[in-house]
């Protein structure tokens, strides 16, 4: 079975620096890869997925996340955060749709002043 | 818009009571899913469903059961609540299976037990 690993429990970053969230999943021979974020007593809210393609995919907000197959690595960046980012991020992972999304545990950004 | 809404929002029970979660999402999707939220764990899956009448479990399907009679609800039971329960429950949902396309959340249940 997939798992997700996500390096961080938190993150502390101040505003309008670079931001790396990183996440590693277990091997398999094709994934599909997704970063959720999640605002104070929200739901999810998908902020980028790969599927297949170019490795660099861009999503909302100015998020990007890198796929590295031979590292088994999705980080999310930022190249500049904002107060308004300060937010949970989920990691997930699906055996190119064979299986239900598997959660990371989260990283709690948190962007200071 | 409703997208996918849950009820109730809050709810305290006590231990051995039971109660039922609904989702319902207006999408028309097939696949729907329950998930819980517990600090430091992330969101593991209880149960999900890929169609009308069909169940399936998760990750952490103990004490939990579901039902999917209509297309657009998704039932979550608990016949004996424990403390252990306690947790933030997602429903999600989406148009094509597990990842091929968006799932989405709603705003979640906030559940204590006693």
């Amino acid at each position: 079975a997939q798992s997700v690993t996500q390096l961080d429990s938190q993150v502390p970053v101040f505003e309008e620096a670079p931001v790396e969230l990183r996440c590693n999943y277990s091997s398999s021979v094709s994934v599909y890869l997704f970063w959720y974020v999640q605002y104070p007593n929200q739901g999810l809210q998908l902020l980028l997925k790969y599927l297949s393609g170019s490795t660099l995919v861009k999503g909302i907000n100015g998020f990007e996340a890198e796929f590295n197959k031979s590292q088994t690595s999705f980080h999310l960046r930022k190249p500049s955060v904002h107060i308004s980012d300060t937010a949970e991020y989920f990691c997930a992972v699906s055996d190119r749709g064979n299986t239900p999304l598997v959660f990371g545990k989260g990283t709690r950004l948190s962007v200071i002043a | 818009n409703a997208g996918v809404t849950q009820t109730p929002k809050f709810r305290v029970l006590k231990t051995g009571q039971s109660m039922t979660l609904l989702c319902a999402q207006d999408m028309n999707h097939e696949y729907m899913y329950w998930y819980r939220q517990d600090p430091g764990m992330g969101l593991r899956l209880i149960h999900y469903s890929v169609g009308e009448g069909t169940t399936a479990k998760g990750e952490v399907p103990d004490g939990y059961n579901v039902s999917r009679l209509k297309k657009q609800n998704f039932l979550l039971g608990l016949e004996s609540a424990a403390p252990s329960q306690t947790s933030v429950y997602f429903c999600a949902s989406s148009y094509a299976p597990f990842g091929d396309t968006e799932a989405f959340f709603g705003q979640g249940t906030r559940l204590t037990v006693v």
